[in-house]
């Protein structure tokens, strides 16, 4: 069982702030980190996959960036628009199995 | 079409019946999964299987079992259900590789 963490646990800002969150991961056998975003009543859905110490992945407002040595990601939201509004979840994958952090979950204020 | 389909969406049972859940894709993944998700808890893997020949047990197996009909078919049985199985399931599939994962709906299972 991996021990997987992201804070803050929950988050509120306001429509146009730009925030981000934490996941920490044991290193070892490290094989990719997936954030996933998760609106209520639906399902988690894939926002990035990375494998690489150092990889930045961008879609749109949202970001993430990996670091594999020290055990962590950030994910970034420029510009938070109250769509953004949802859990989002980190995903360290050993190469077996998926270990899913609890989330954080953001409420972006209009 | 929903590319990953559960059935049932919703099941209250009582304690001790049988209960199974069907998950069934049409992406052509060969990897399938099971989680539960309780509150503050997050998701944690129940079963998962590589193919059709392939099962492992995941992180809460105990008190669950599992069949790989098919490649685009997974159910999850519960044996004799109680009610701390009272949670939200989540089927999900990947392909090998990066296996981000696709989930389905999810099924509501209260059991009384």
């Amino acid at each position: 069982i991996l021990n997987v963490e992201q804070s803050p646990q929950s988050l509120h800002v306001q429509e146009g702030d730009s925030t981000n969150f934490t996941c920490s991961f044991p290193s070892s056998n490290f094989y990719a980190l997936h954030w996933y975003r998760w609106e209520t009543a639906k399902s988690p859905e894939a926002l990035f996959v990375m494998t690489l110490n150092g990889d930045e992945k961008k879609k749109g407002r949202i970001s993430a960036t990996l670091n594999t040595k020290e055990g962590y990601s950030y994910l970034y939201i420029k510009g938070s628009q109250p769509e953004d509004s949802a859990t989002y979840l980190c995903a360290p994958n050993t190469g077996n199995q998926f270990y899913f952090g609890t989330g954080t979950s953001l409420t972006v204020i209009p | 079409d929903a590319d990953v389909t559960q059935t049932p969406r919703n099941r209250i049972t009582k304690t001790g019946k049988r209960i199974m859940l069907e998950c069934s894709q049409t992406k052509g993944h060969d990897r399938m999964y099971w989680y539960r998700q309780d509150p503050g808890l997050g998701l944690r893997l129940i079963y998962y299987s590589f193919d059709v020949k392939d099962i492992n047990k995941g992180e809460i197996s105990d008190g669950y079992s599992v069949s790989r009909q098919a490649q685009a078919k997974f159910s999850l049985s519960l044996e004799s259900a109680i009610p701390n199985q009272t949670a939200l399931y989540f089927c999900a599939t990947s392909r090998q590789g990066t296996d981000t994962q696709y989930f389905g709906p999810g099924t509501r299972l209260t059991v009384l």
